[in-house]
């Protein structure tokens, strides 16, 4: 299993701001993901980001909004760029680990 | 894109068993199927997983169609602590689907 955290918990924003949300692991891993769910929604996958290599953006994302950052296998963060008040949701890193995925508890972002 | 379709709500006594249903029709030959639950304000926790085989583990079992286009996650004795949004999800897709909301009455 593993053990995930994430910075902040919550955050109230500006529009036209950007928030850097931070992912901390407590085990080595290659595989992370960034979720976004939406008030009342389920879970869509933002990007994979794998360590050593560029984040992949799922269809609807892109880099210059949500820009990715995975320097080590244990650590990672998601930019909310230029954030606008539909970018309020809840914000999710996640890992796989043998076959499981694991999810942090969310950064809840409410931009004004 | 293969999605799940799950029912949007089910309801249980507590102290018995559950069964959660999931369509997976387009389902293609290395999909794995994954479920996970939610609970209020927390991230999804996962439950159990499979390919072709029935699985079980401390949380559950996982029955899946011999033509695995369905599965059924199927709690054994339901507890208050188990009323959740429950997902199934062909691992790898990039939406998790509505999920079934399970609501356990004492």
């Amino acid at each position: 299993s593993a053990v995930i955290s994430q910075k902040p918990s919550r955050d109230i924003c500006q529009r036209g701001t950007s928030l850097t949300i931070q992912c901390q692991v407590d085990s080595q891993v290659t595989m992370m993901f960034w979720y976004r769910q939406q008030p009342g929604q389920s879970l869509t996958l933002i990007a994979t980001a794998n360590q050593g290599s560029e984040a992949t953006y799922e269809s609807g994302f892109v880099i210059d909004k949500f820009p990715i950052s995975r320097p080590n296998l244990t650590f990672s963060t998601l930019t909310v760029s230029n954030m606008s008040p539909e970018d309020s949701s809840i914000y999710l890193c996640s890992v796989l680990i043998w076959g499981e995925q694991y999810f942090g508890p969310g950064t809840r972002l409410t931009v004004t | 894109d293969a999605k799940t379709t799950q029912p949007n709500s089910m309801e249980s006594n507590e102290e018995e068993p559950v069964h959660l249903p999931c369509n997976h029709s387009t389902i293609s030959g290395t999909d794995y199927i994954h479920w996970y639950r939610q609970l209020p304000s927390q991230g999804p926790e996962y439950v159990i997983h499979g390919l072709t085989s029935n699985v079980n583990n401390r949380m559950a079992s996982l029955a899946i169609a011999e033509d695995r286009k369905s599965s059924t996650l199927i709690l054994h004795r339901a507890t208050l602590r188990d009323a959740a949004v429950y997902y199934c999800i062909l691992w790898g897709k990039s939406t998790f689907g509505d999920g079934t909301t399970l609501t356990v009455k004492p």
